[in-house]
C-alpha cells in the first residue's frame, strides 16, 4: 500500500510558540491530504483538508489562523499550530485518499505527531 | 454533515469467544466503510472496509456487514485472541462541500480479549 510519513513524530513546545508538522506520501502523489487531531481516549477529529494550489477548508469549529495549512507540493502538506496553548496538546494525524477521481476509497494514514506543550 | 455513532464503548470478552461492534450513519451519500484497529499512540490500521454496493465481506476471523436501508454496519471478530485487545473505529466516507471525502470517525470501541 502507499505511505505516508510524518516528522516530527514527537514535539514538546513551550505555551506561545509554533510548531510545524510535515505530512508526505511517499510513492504516490496526493492533490489532497487531510489533517485530523485525537485527544487522549477520544476519536479522531477531521481538523481540514489541505488542498494542493488552493486553501484549506477547515471543519466548523477549527480557527483556520490559528492551524495553518499549506500543501507546498503534490508530496507534501504542512500544519503549523500557531501560538500553541496547553489546550493543543494532543495527537495530530495526517492521511492522503488512494487515487484522485471520486469516489475516494482508502485513505492513507502518517503515523501521528505528539504535540505536547507545557 | 455525517454523524457516525458506535457502540458499545468497551468490550471485554473471553479469549476464543466472538466480539461484534455496531455502527450507524447518517448520511447516505457515504460510500465506504472502513474499521481500523488502533493501539495506543499509533495511526490507525485499516483492518477491513466494505463499499456500499456490498452486503458483507469477510476475511478470516474477521467480516463486517452492512445494512444500507437501515443504514448500520457491523464488525466481527470470531475466535478472539489477547492480540485482538485494541481500540476500535469504524468511519463512513463522506463527501464534503468540496466534492472531496472525508472519515467520520466513531468513538471507538475499546476491546479486551481476557486469556
Amino acid at each position: 500500500g502507499a505511505v505516508v510519513s510524518q516528522h516530527p513524530s514527537r514535539v514538546i513546545c513551550k505555551s506561545g510558540t509554533s510548531v510545524k508538522i510535515e505530512c508526505r506520501s511517499l510513492d504516490f502523489q496526493a492533490t489532497t491530504m487531510f489533517w485530523y487531531r485525537q485527544f487522549p481516549k477520544q476519536s479522531l477529529m477531521l481538523m481540514a483538508t489541505s488542498n494542493e494550489g488552493s486553501k484549506a477548508t477547515y471543519e466548523q469549529g477549527v480557527e483556520k489562523d490559528k492551524f495553518l495549512i499549506n500543501h507546498a507540493s503534490l508530496t507534501l502538506s504542512t500544519l503549523t499550530v500557531t501560538s500553541a496553548h496547553p489546550e493543543d496538546s494532543s495527537f495530530y494525524i495526517c492521511s492522503a485518499p488512494q487515487g484522485e477521481g471520486p469516489p475516494y476509497n482508502e485513505q492513507f494514514f502518517g503515523p501521528g505527531t505528539r504535540l505536547t506543550v507545557l | 454533515g455525517e454523524n457516525v455513532e458506535q457502540h458499545p464503548s468497551t468490550l471485554s470478552v473471553q479469549e476464543g469467544d466472538s466480539a461484534v461492534i455496531k455502527c450507524t450513519y447518517s448520511d447516505s451519500a457515504s460510500n465506504y466503510f472502513p474499521w481500523y484497529k488502533q493501539e495506543l499512540g499509533k495511526r490507525p490500521q485499516l483492518i477491513i472496509d466494505i463499499r456500499s454496493n456490498v452486503g458483507e465481506k469477510k476475511d478470516q476471523r474477521i467480516a463486517v456487514t452492512l445494512n444500507k436501508t437501515a443504514k448500520h454496519f457491523s464488525l466481527h471478530i470470531t475466535e478472539t485472541q489477547p492480540e485482538d485487545s485494541a481500540v476500535y473505529f469504524c468511519a463512513a466516507s463522506t463527501p464534503l462541500p468540496t466534492g472531496r471525502r472525508a472519515l467520520t470517525f466513531g468513538s471507538g470501541t475499546r476491546l479486551q480479549v481476557q486469556p
